[in-house]
């Protein structure tokens, strides 16, 4: 595809229920981020992959806060659980590879709009 | 840690004027700084960047950022704005090495509104 494509595009769940999140990336982009907007502020970094694995999780919530990527491409983030603190926009973006340097630039999806009832 | 700070939540400004949307960011090592922009329903996109060199840095679409290191601000400006122009930007920093050279850290954006 052209760009980051993210499904759904919106999630309505009740608290206690478990989401799951989709992320495409790029075709060929090596790197794939996580990021969480609540309403009002700006995105906040959760995860990073390069590859197939997880390289910073340190913006993760919690524990109820798992992402995978096990092909390399395709990422999913899993929240169980869910809270309705945890309602916000779900960005993903991907890269070329690693780093922000020239030539190398994050390309964010659409987002899925999460709302826990 | 790494923030940035936007100190304008919204900017209403009318057709043809000038427009500064201010950002100061916090790092006391090396940075990269973007300002990215979201259209009403759209997703993010990289409006222009600071990564090295000339302080000055410029979009394709009239806007320009300046770089001042002692002032730890990235300013955006534009002479002279467009009611397309209406948008939210968003001011994000990085640093240049390890994990940190890998994230971006956003700050709360600016709803720039611009009327006719």
């Amino acid at each position: 595809g052209a760009g980051v494509s993210q499904t759904p595009s919106n999630k309505v769940t009740e608290k206690g229920k478990y989401v799951e999140l989709r992320c495409d990336p790029i075709s060929g982009h090596t790197a794939l981020y996580w990021y969480r907007q609540s309403l009002g502020q700006g995105p906040e970094f959760l995860i990073y992959f390069q590859g197939t694995g997880a390289a910073d999780d340190s913006g993760l919530p919690n524990d109820r806060f798992f992402a995978v990527r096990p092909e390399g491409s395709v990422s999913t983030l899993k929240i169980q659980r869910t809270e309705r603190g945890d309602s916000a926009v779900y960005l993903c973006a991907s890269s070329l590879t690693i780093g922000l340097a020239t030539g190398n630039e994050q390309f964010f999806g659409p987002g899925t709009r999460l709302t826990v009832l | 840690a790494q923030s940035v700070t936007q100190l304008d939540s919204q900017v209403p400004v009318f057709e043809e004027a000038p427009v500064e949307l201010r950002c100061n960011y916090s790092s006391s090592v090396s940075v990269y700084l973007f300002w990215y922009v979201q259209y009403p329903n759209q997703g993010l996109q990289l409006l222009l960047k600071y990564l090295s060199g000339s302080t000055l840095v410029e979009s394709i679409n009239g806007f320009e950022a300046e770089f001042n290191k002692s002032q730890t601000s990235f300013h955006l400006r534009k002479p002279s704005v467009h009611i397309s122009d209406t948008a939210e930007y968003f001011c994000a920093q990085s640093g240049v090495e390890g994990n940190a050279g890998n994230m971006l850290t956003f700050g709360g954006g600016t709803r720039l509104m611009v009327k006719p």
